[in-house]
């Protein structure tokens, strides 16, 4: 079966750290989003893409970067952790709106 | 920036029971999506709604789009345990490709069915 997977599941970083999320899917699906998921703010949406080399800011991209070399993964990547970016983070795909999410990965910032 | 609001943010039922979960905003959608999510899991698309008016049916639960395309509602008939979860709802506006992704969410209905 085709699936979207996320590592770590879990991770602990100090604030200053470079951290990178992984996000990979075997559906083939052109479209790829990261959405950080916290309570009172539901989900946001931090950066896209439309396919390889395609790039997109989100709502929410500050602090955020994301590169996507082929169809199958978008890292995320936090260039310097800081505590508010404590969260819960989804990657998703489509072919056109959100139609697989991956479990997410808790990250928290000390 | 664009708000929808959901309500109830909780429901506590028994087995059996119908709900009614409500998505209303000022904005309109060009359309709009239900998803529910578990804990520890990400979100599951349940259905995508996109004509004003438009009705969908997926087993026990009905997913109505209101006619100006502002609101919507998740009905459950005969609430079973297995139907406990967070349903959130999400619209998304303009047309086409450059919609995509960009979606706002409610804050979702946390339900729990009890047996």
């Amino acid at each position: 079966d085709a699936e979207i997977t996320q590592s770590p599941r879990h991770k602990i970083t100090e604030t200053g750290r470079q951290v990178t999320l992984a996000c990979h899917q075997t559906w083939n699906h052109n479209n790829m989003f990261w959405y950080r998921q916290d309570l009172g703010h539901g989900l946001r949406l931090i950066h896209y893409s439309y396919g390889v080399q395609d790039t997109n800011k989100g709502e929410v991209s500050d602090g955020y970067s994301v590169s996507r070399s082929n169809t199958e993964d978008l890292p995320l990547t936090l260039e310097s952790a800081a505590s508010s970016q404590t969260s819960v983070y989804f990657c998703a795909n489509g072919s056109n709106q959100p139609q697989h999410f991956g479990d997410g990965t808790r990250l928290s910032i000390l | 920036t664009q708000l929808l609001e959901q309500s109830p943010q909780f429901l506590s039922i028994q087995e059996g029971e119908n709900l009614t979960v409500y998505c209303n905003s000022s904005s309109v959608f060009s359309s709009l999506q239900w998803y529910r999510q578990e804990p520890g899991e990400g979100p599951v698309l349940l259905v995508t709604v996109v004509t004003g008016g438009e009705v969908k049916k997926l087993k026990r639960l009905t997913f109505q789009f209101g006619d100006a395309r502002k609101d919507s509602s998740l009905h459950i008939t005969a609430a079973q345990p297995g139907d406990t979860g967070l349903y959130l709802c999400a619209g998304a506006q303009g047309a086409g490709g450059t919609s995509y992704g960009k979606l706002t969410f409610g804050q979702g209905t946390i339900l729990t069915v009890h047996p």
